[in-house]
């Protein structure tokens, strides 16, 4: 049981290039999550999905694509990379209901020069 | 906007109790209060969570108030390893996001 885990855990990216982030949880959770923290700051919600095939905005969507065709994965894009999104970014899964936990990645620390 | 108002920081000694508390005064009533925490470096974890009655598990404690529009959370005996930010967060029915706040760092002195 791998619980959540992210690819790549880091990487440099050149302003305007693409790339994307992969979660995978083996927990079968519905809910799916994407996190970005910049330092010294707490966790800004990206994109969210409740289930395979749905995706909805978060707090901080743009720039970032995202897409869940299999429920065990979550994939976040970025399609033209800024250095403003230069962040560790947290991927978290969990299931529906509300009294239970959500589990969280160790990170994928992305530098956009 | 999160909807939970935490101290910035906190400073503890250690192997003394620290009670960080959380106010939540719009929570509805079947919002789950959910502590989290974050050490240096990795992702944040799971606490405790709770509804309307005190919880207890192998890490803390969750004394929630009696309106539950605050509560706070519990650590019996604070190590070295505790220090963290931790985070109070709504889980709300009516809403599918979870949202942090900037939640609370806690410095333990030894």
């Amino acid at each position: 049981n791998a619980g959540v885990t992210q690819t790549p855990k880091f990487r440099v990216l050149k302003t305007g290039q693409s790339m994307t982030l992969l979660c995978a949880q083996d927990m079968n959770h519905e809910y799916m999550y994407w996190y970005r923290q910049d330092p010294g700051m707490g966790l800004r919600l990206i994109h969210y999905s409740v289930g395979e095939g749905t995706t909805a905005k978060g707090e901080v969507p743009d720039g970032y694509n995202v897409s869940r065709l299999k429920k065990q994965n979550f994939l976040l894009g970025l399609e033209s990379a800024a250095p403003s999104q230069t962040s560790v970014y947290f991927c978290a899964s969990s299931y529906l209901q509300r009294n239970t936990e959500a589990f969280f990645g160790q990170g994928t620390r992305l530098t956009v020069v | 906007d999160a909807k939970t108002t935490q101290p910035n920081s906190m400073e503890s000694n250690e192997e003394e109790p620290v009670h960080l508390p959380c106010n939540h005064s719009t929570i509805s009533g079947t919002d789950y209060i959910h502590w989290y925490r974050q050490l240096p470096s990795q992702g944040p974890e799971y606490v405790i969570h709770g509804l309307t009655s005190n919880v207890n598990n192998r890490m803390a404690s969750l004394a929630i108030a009696e309106d539950r529009k605050s509560s706070t959370l519990i650590l019996h005996r604070a190590t070295l390893r505790d220090a963290a930010v931790y985070y109070c967060i709504l889980r709300e029915n009516r809403d599918d996001k979870i949202i942090f706040g900037k939640g609370t760092r806690l410095h333990i002195l030894p």
